[in-house]
């Protein structure tokens, strides 16, 4: 069975500080990788795609993957109070199908 | 332009009632998913159209969830017989290409 793996948090950083948040995947067929955040009683809204190892930079964000640690992260830097969210990471693996397989999100606190 | 809407937004159902549980994506995306989310969980997923092909329901909780999406746009989920574990938000995304844009979801409590 496929698996995401993150941290449930809550993960608090104060404003303006950097953000880390970070997930594991057990499928090495996964291709593609996604950050979605979803604020509380909402529905998820796409942050940043990444298809390749390394880094994509996207503004205040950055996402990192490295496919050989089956690990991606998502960096927010200058923190701020409207950034508190969930944060799910998820994972498609273009040849099983077309679904996105989940983290169960990690919950970020930016304190003013 | 218009994103993907869901309608209706709560339900609150009798344990044992059928409810239908509808999607209308963005114009001209031809992929669609339904997800089920759980309080406190990610989305999980239940079943994908291409056009009106379901080509995948491998996430379909038991025979008594069904989605349809006869003329490749609008879908419906349709859950029979409710029971409680069947409360949760259910997601519908439609797609082009990569990107899968959600819509708000349908908050489903069964009493």
């Amino acid at each position: 069975q496929k698996e995401v793996e993150q941290n449930s948090g809550p993960l608090s950083v104060p404003e303006g500080a950097i953000a880390s948040l970070n997930c594991t995947y057990s499928d090495r067929g996964s291709q593609s990788f996604f950050w979605y955040r979803q604020y509380s009683g909402k529905s998820p809204e796409l942050i940043m795609s990444i298809y390749s190892n390394g880094d994509k930079e996207d503004g205040r964000f950055t996402a990192q993957l490295n496919k050989a640690s089956q690990y991606v992260s998502l960096l927010i830097r200058d923190s701020q109070p409207s950034d508190s969210a969930t944060y799910l990471c998820a994972v498609k693996d273009d040849n099983a199908g077309n679904m996105l397989t989940f983290g169960g999100g990690t919950r970020l606190m930016v304190k003013p | 332009g218009a994103g993907v809407s869901q309608s209706p937004r709560y339900k609150v159902a009798k344990r044992g009632q059928d409810v239908a549980l509808r999607c209308d994506p963005i114009s001209g995306h031809v992929s669609l998913f339904w997800y089920q989310q759980a309080l406190g969980q990610g989305p999980e997923f239940l079943t994908y159209f291409q056009n009106e092909a379901q080509l995948d329901k491998s996430g379909l909780p038991s025979d008594r969830f069904f989605a349809e999406r006869p003329e490749g746009s609008v879908s419906t989920l349709k859950i029979q017989r409710t029971q409680q574990e069947d409360s949760a938000v259910y997601l519908c995304a439609s797609s082009w290409q990569e990107t899968q844009y959600f819509g708000p979801g349908t908050r489903l409590l069964v009493l």
